[in-house]
């Protein structure tokens, strides 16, 4: 049973406009939500985060939306550029349970076009 | 920074072989993790340890282990490879149990032949 779902497998978006990745989660015990970001052959790199005390999280170009009611989060990229085409995963974890890792989903994959 | 290390990018081995997987964080984080990513599936969850000489296990522990001597080395150890193990292994750490932020390593890809 999946607690973390990426329903677009891909997303094609022109460079310069806005890219928004989304994720659902079904376990309302998660309470920190994290994107990170992939490129072929190498590990995940961290981007953002959101904890549930919180609704958005800005860095830079990158905005987090948290919607606890709805279960849901978002990750908005402005402007896009053509270094953001990669895999992105969306991450969750219930703080309250210890150090058992981090629930993922299955990724988007953000192409940028020019 | 954060830096988490793998011993090896790529490795080829033989259904039945032992292996190794060996990675090392250099920031005294107390939780270290294994993940495999498969295509479709995402990152699971092999194993964690949240201190030396503790491990418990993740989602998919079946057909491995692992060793935590040290605070900051942790492997992977596949008893014996079989070719469903075929994967791209990822090692993450973070701080401590207030810190839920991992850092991975860069991976390792394993063929099992």
């Amino acid at each position: 049973d999946q607690q973390v779902k990426q329903n677009s497998p891909s997303l094609s978006v022109q460079e310069g406009r806005i890219s928004i990745l989304n994720c659902d989660y079904t376990n309302s015990m998660f309470d920190y939500f994290l994107w990170y970001k992939k490129y072929p052959a190498e590990g995940p790199t961290f981007l953002i985060s959101i904890s549930s005390i919180k609704d958005k999280n800005e860095d830079g170009r990158f905005t987090v939306f948290l919607n606890k009611s709805a279960k849901h989060l978002s990750l908005h990229i402005v402007p896009s550029q053509p270094g953001d085409s990669a895999v992105y995963f969306c991450a969750a974890n219930d703080s309250g349970g210890g150090a058992d890792g981090l629930t993922f989903g299955k990724g988007t994959h953000l192409i940028i076009q020019p | 920074d954060v830096k988490v290390t793998q011993s090896s990018r790529y490795l080829v081995k033989r259904t039945g072989e032992k292996v190794f997987l060996e990675c090392v964080q250099d920031m005294d984080h107390e939780n270290m993790f294994w993940y495999r990513q498969d295509p479709g599936l995402g990152l699971r969850l092999i194993y964690f340890s949240y201190d030396v000489k503790m491990k418990e296990k993740g989602d998919i522990p079946e057909g491995y282990s692992v060793s935590r001597e040290k605070k900051e080395r942790f492997s992977l150890i596949l008893e014996s490879a079989s070719t469903n193990q075929t994967s791209m292994y990822l090692c993450a750490s973070s701080l401590d149990r207030a810190q839920e932020t991992q850092y991975f390593g860069p991976g390792t890809r394993l063929l099992v032949l």
